[in-house]
Protein backbone atom coordinates (compact mmCIF):
# COMPACT_ATOMS: atom_id res chain seq x y z
CA UNK A 1 0.00 0.00 0.00
CA UNK A 2 1.25 3.32 -0.53
CA UNK A 3 2.56 5.34 2.42
CA UNK A 4 2.09 8.53 0.52
CA UNK A 5 -1.21 9.20 -1.31
CA UNK A 6 -0.96 12.28 -3.88
CA UNK A 7 -4.38 12.83 -5.39
CA UNK A 8 -5.13 13.32 -8.55
CA UNK A 9 -2.52 11.45 -10.32
CA UNK A 10 -3.74 13.93 -12.96
CA UNK A 11 -4.54 16.84 -13.40
CA UNK A 12 -6.28 19.38 -16.70
CA UNK A 13 -6.23 22.79 -15.68
CA UNK A 14 -6.79 26.32 -17.97
CA UNK A 15 -4.90 29.71 -17.76
CA UNK A 16 -6.07 31.20 -15.40
CA UNK A 17 -8.15 28.49 -12.85
CA UNK A 18 -6.88 27.97 -9.34
CA UNK A 19 -6.57 23.58 -8.41
CA UNK A 20 -5.63 21.98 -5.38
CA UNK A 21 -3.00 19.25 -4.93
CA UNK A 22 -3.44 16.88 -2.19
CA UNK A 23 -1.07 14.96 -0.12
CA UNK A 24 -1.85 12.50 3.08
CA UNK A 25 1.25 10.53 4.67
CA UNK A 26 1.02 7.32 6.64
CA UNK A 27 4.54 7.10 7.70
CA UNK A 28 4.42 8.86 11.02
CA UNK A 29 6.72 11.48 9.73
CA UNK A 30 6.41 15.08 11.71
CA UNK A 31 8.20 16.60 8.34
CA UNK A 32 6.39 17.27 4.57
CA UNK A 33 7.59 18.69 1.25
CA UNK A 34 6.60 19.74 -1.81
CA UNK A 35 8.83 19.47 -4.95
CA UNK A 36 8.31 19.86 -8.73
CA UNK A 37 9.59 18.73 -11.76
CA UNK A 38 9.56 20.92 -14.66
CA UNK A 39 10.38 19.72 -18.14
CA UNK A 40 14.34 19.75 -18.98
CA UNK A 41 14.55 20.70 -15.22
CA UNK A 42 15.78 18.86 -12.24
CA UNK A 43 13.79 18.13 -8.99
CA UNK A 44 12.86 21.58 -7.44
CA UNK A 45 12.64 22.12 -3.93
CA UNK A 46 9.50 24.25 -3.06
CA UNK A 47 8.35 23.92 0.64
CA UNK A 48 9.19 21.89 3.60
CA UNK A 49 7.22 21.86 6.74
CA UNK A 50 7.60 20.54 10.28
CA UNK A 51 4.60 20.28 12.63
CA UNK A 52 2.70 21.98 10.56
CA UNK A 53 4.58 25.05 10.53
CA UNK A 54 6.33 26.61 7.54
CA UNK A 55 10.45 25.93 7.63
CA UNK A 56 11.97 27.18 4.22
CA UNK A 57 10.05 28.50 1.36
CA UNK A 58 11.89 28.63 -1.77
CA UNK A 59 8.92 29.32 -4.24
CA UNK A 60 9.18 32.76 -5.51
CA UNK A 61 5.31 33.30 -6.54
CA UNK A 62 2.53 33.27 -3.88
CA UNK A 63 0.39 31.87 -6.39
CA UNK A 64 2.24 28.54 -4.42
CA UNK A 65 0.16 28.37 -1.45
CA UNK A 66 0.63 25.17 0.81
CA UNK A 67 -1.91 24.18 3.53
CA UNK A 68 -1.63 21.93 6.15
CA UNK A 69 -4.99 20.92 7.99
CA UNK A 70 -2.92 18.10 10.14
CA UNK A 71 0.15 17.13 10.75
CA UNK A 72 -0.17 14.47 7.65
CA UNK A 73 -1.78 16.54 5.24
CA UNK A 74 0.07 19.08 3.18
CA UNK A 75 -1.77 20.10 0.48
CA UNK A 76 -0.88 22.69 -2.49
CA UNK A 77 -2.66 25.69 -3.91
CA UNK A 78 -2.05 27.05 -6.91
CA UNK A 79 -3.65 30.34 -8.17
CA UNK A 80 -3.87 32.20 -11.33
CA UNK A 81 -2.31 28.92 -13.09
CA UNK A 82 0.00 29.49 -16.10
CA UNK A 83 1.47 27.12 -18.75
CA UNK A 84 4.27 27.30 -17.20
CA UNK A 85 3.17 25.76 -14.42
CA UNK A 86 2.72 22.54 -15.85
CA UNK A 87 5.11 20.38 -14.15
CA UNK A 88 4.51 16.73 -11.71
CA UNK A 89 4.85 17.85 -8.66
CA UNK A 90 6.18 15.47 -6.04
CA UNK A 91 4.71 15.44 -2.21
CA UNK A 92 7.84 13.95 0.74
CA UNK A 93 7.98 13.17 3.42
CA UNK A 94 10.52 12.39 6.72
CA UNK A 95 10.78 11.72 10.29
CA UNK A 96 12.46 15.30 10.85
CA UNK A 97 12.84 18.11 8.88
CA UNK A 98 16.94 17.39 8.61
CA UNK A 99 19.15 15.46 6.26
CA UNK A 100 17.68 12.08 6.37
CA UNK A 101 15.40 10.26 4.06
CA UNK A 102 12.93 11.64 2.49
CA UNK A 103 9.68 9.37 0.87
CA UNK A 104 8.23 10.59 -2.23
CA UNK A 105 5.00 9.80 -3.38
CA UNK A 106 4.17 9.53 -6.24
CA UNK A 107 3.41 12.81 -7.76
CA UNK A 108 0.52 14.83 -9.52
CA UNK A 109 1.08 15.51 -13.27
CA UNK A 110 -0.95 18.81 -13.87
CA UNK A 111 -1.12 20.16 -17.26
CA UNK A 112 -1.99 23.92 -17.58
CA UNK A 113 -3.53 24.81 -21.16
CA UNK B 1 24.06 28.77 -4.76
CA UNK B 2 24.65 24.60 -4.35
CA UNK B 3 24.60 22.78 -7.96
CA UNK B 4 25.14 19.27 -8.56
CA UNK B 5 26.30 17.79 -12.25
CA UNK B 6 24.97 15.20 -13.88
CA UNK B 7 27.70 14.08 -16.69
CA UNK B 8 25.68 11.53 -18.69
CA UNK B 9 21.95 12.15 -19.34
CA UNK B 10 21.28 8.51 -20.46
CA UNK B 11 23.12 5.35 -20.47
CA UNK B 12 22.05 2.38 -22.75
CA UNK B 13 24.14 -0.70 -21.26
CA UNK B 14 23.50 -4.43 -21.63
CA UNK B 15 23.12 -6.94 -18.66
CA UNK B 16 26.78 -8.16 -16.45
CA UNK B 17 27.91 -3.95 -17.65
CA UNK B 18 29.82 -2.20 -15.35
CA UNK B 19 28.02 1.31 -14.96
CA UNK B 20 29.13 4.42 -14.26
CA UNK B 21 27.46 7.61 -13.44
CA UNK B 22 29.81 10.90 -12.78
CA UNK B 23 28.14 13.06 -10.92
CA UNK B 24 30.46 16.46 -9.22
CA UNK B 25 28.79 18.88 -6.78
CA UNK B 26 29.39 22.41 -5.77
CA UNK B 27 27.84 24.06 -1.69
CA UNK B 28 29.20 25.85 1.12
CA UNK B 29 30.23 23.28 3.85
CA UNK B 30 29.99 20.12 4.12
CA UNK B 31 26.81 19.06 2.12
CA UNK B 32 25.14 15.23 2.31
CA UNK B 33 25.41 13.37 -0.88
CA UNK B 34 22.52 11.40 -1.75
CA UNK B 35 21.39 8.61 -4.55
CA UNK B 36 17.85 8.67 -5.20
CA UNK B 37 16.35 6.17 -8.00
CA UNK B 38 12.87 6.70 -10.07
CA UNK B 39 10.59 3.91 -11.94
CA UNK B 40 8.23 4.80 -13.98
CA UNK B 41 5.02 6.26 -12.54
CA UNK B 42 6.44 6.63 -8.91
CA UNK B 43 8.42 8.81 -6.86
CA UNK B 44 11.99 9.17 -5.93
CA UNK B 45 13.27 6.55 -3.76
CA UNK B 46 16.86 6.48 -1.76
CA UNK B 47 18.72 4.54 -2.85
CA UNK B 48 21.93 5.48 -0.05
CA UNK B 49 24.03 8.22 1.27
CA UNK B 50 27.09 9.77 2.53
CA UNK B 51 27.81 12.57 4.95
CA UNK B 52 31.89 12.09 5.32
CA UNK B 53 34.67 12.28 3.35
CA UNK B 54 35.93 9.16 2.05
CA UNK B 55 32.34 7.39 3.32
CA UNK B 56 31.04 4.61 1.01
CA UNK B 57 26.98 4.56 0.37
CA UNK B 58 26.14 1.50 -0.99
CA UNK B 59 22.92 -0.75 -1.79
CA UNK B 60 20.99 -3.22 -4.00
CA UNK B 61 25.28 -3.69 -5.61
CA UNK B 62 25.27 0.21 -6.08
CA UNK B 63 27.96 2.38 -4.45
CA UNK B 64 29.67 5.64 -4.73
CA UNK B 65 32.37 7.48 -2.48
CA UNK B 66 32.34 10.76 -1.27
CA UNK B 67 35.08 12.57 -2.05
CA UNK B 68 35.44 16.21 -0.79
CA UNK B 69 38.45 16.32 -3.04
CA UNK B 70 37.48 16.06 -6.17
CA UNK B 71 33.80 17.03 -5.25
CA UNK B 72 31.95 13.97 -6.48
CA UNK B 73 30.27 11.38 -5.83
CA UNK B 74 29.79 8.74 -8.81
CA UNK B 75 27.53 5.99 -8.64
CA UNK B 76 28.79 2.24 -9.57
CA UNK B 77 27.63 -1.03 -10.59
CA UNK B 78 29.99 -4.22 -11.24
CA UNK B 79 27.27 -5.54 -13.09
CA UNK B 80 23.78 -4.02 -13.70
CA UNK B 81 20.43 -5.86 -14.99
CA UNK B 82 17.40 -4.81 -16.97
CA UNK B 83 15.71 -4.30 -13.77
CA UNK B 84 17.81 -1.37 -12.94
CA UNK B 85 16.73 0.52 -15.67
CA UNK B 86 15.48 3.65 -13.99
CA UNK B 87 16.10 7.68 -13.63
CA UNK B 88 19.02 8.02 -11.38
CA UNK B 89 19.25 11.34 -9.30
CA UNK B 90 22.20 12.65 -7.27
CA UNK B 91 21.14 15.10 -4.87
CA UNK B 92 22.35 17.15 -1.79
CA UNK B 93 21.67 18.53 1.25
CA UNK B 94 23.59 21.45 2.55
CA UNK B 95 24.13 22.57 5.98
CA UNK B 96 21.21 25.31 5.56
CA UNK B 97 19.25 21.93 3.94
CA UNK B 98 20.03 20.06 7.01
CA UNK B 99 17.50 21.58 9.56
CA UNK B 100 14.78 22.42 6.44
CA UNK B 101 14.84 19.19 4.51
CA UNK B 102 15.95 21.06 1.40
CA UNK B 103 17.79 18.55 -1.13
CA UNK B 104 19.85 20.22 -3.94
CA UNK B 105 19.31 17.38 -7.50
CA UNK B 106 21.28 16.94 -10.65
CA UNK B 107 19.32 16.80 -13.86
CA UNK B 108 19.12 13.19 -13.75
CA UNK B 109 20.57 10.21 -15.63
CA UNK B 110 18.20 7.53 -17.78
CA UNK B 111 19.53 4.03 -17.69
CA UNK B 112 18.66 1.55 -19.87
CA UNK B 113 19.69 -2.36 -19.39
CA UNK B 114 19.04 -4.24 -22.30
CA UNK B 115 18.71 -7.89 -22.27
Amino acid sequence: DPKIIQKPKYLVAVTGSEKILICEQYLGHNAMYWYRQSAKKPLEFMFSYSYQKLMDNQTASSRFQPQSSKKNHLDLQITALKPDDSATYFCASSQSNSAETLYFGSGTRLTVL
Amino acid sequence: GDSVTQTEGQVALSEEDFLTIHCNYSASGYPTLFWYVQYPGEGPQLLFRASRDKEKGSSRGFEATYDKGTTSFHLRKASVQESDSAVYYCALSDQFGANTGKLTFGHGTILRVHP
